[in-house]
């Protein structure tokens, strides 16, 4: 069965800090992942990462994944309390139906 | 170009009573797809569809729930004699294509909010 496992499932720093959020998958026929970030309404789009090794960046985050080692990583540096949200990993694959596999999420709290 | 557009955003029901979640994807879009989040949970697959097809809905409860994409309107989740167990937000999300250059993006909708009394 197809499965996202994220880490940790709750983080508290403060204002600056540098954060890493981890995610770990295992999955048939994988074709992308994808991170989202969910505040108290709509997830919207962060990343969507398919190659091993190739960084993607937007500002203060970034995120990269492993295709050999089955995880990405979302980094936020100089953290502010607008990056305070649920940092959902999700993963494409299992045959072509298009669905999205999501982990249980993390929730960052960055406090001023 | 509006987004994915959910109604009711927050809905009561109580125990028995059915509740009708209505989901109108973004322009062009023509793949619907309905997840559920509970409290402190991730977002859990329930169905897949496209104009008047269910592609999988493994996620899907076997009884109580069903989904429709009419040729015509919104998609729609329906949940029957509904439980205090289906509390919970309920996410529509739609994409363009499941081509193979799709490599997975959707587009999420601001949810459904049950509570069932």
């Amino acid at each position: 069965e197809d499965k996202v496992v994220q880490s940790p499932l709750s983080l508290v720093v403060h204002e600056g800090d540098t954060v890493t959020l981890n995610c770990s998958y295992e999955v048939t026929n994988f074709r992308s992942l994808l991170w989202y970030k969910q505040e108290k309404k709509a997830p919207t789009f962060l990343f969507m990462l398919t190659s091993s090794g190739i960084e993607k960046k937007s500002g203060r985050l970034s995120s990269i994944l492993d295709k050999k080692e089955l995880f990405s990583i979302l980094n936020i540096t100089a953290t502010q309390t607008g990056d305070s949200a649920i940092y959902l990993c999700a993963v494409h694959g299992s045959g072509n139906t298009g669905k999205l596999i999501f982990g249980q999420g993390t929730t960052l709290q960055v406090k001023p | 170009n509006a987004g994915v557009m959910q109604n009711p955003r927050h809905l009561v029901r109580r125990r028995g009573q059915e509740a009708r979640l209505r989901c109108s994807p973004m322009k062009g879009h023509s793949h619907v797809y309905w997840y559920r989040q509970l409290p402190e949970e991730g977002l859990k697959f329930m169905v897949y569809l496209q104009k008047e097809n269910i592609i999988d809905e493994s996620g899907m409860p076997k009884e109580r729930f069903s989904a429709e994409f009419p040729k015509e309107g919104p998609s729609i989740l329906r949940i029957q004699q509904v439980v205090r167990g289906d509390s919970a937000a309920y996410f529509c999300a739609s994409s363009r294509t499941r081509d193979r250059t799709n490599t997975g993006e959707l587009f999420f909708g601001e949810g459904s909010r049950l509570t069932v009394l």
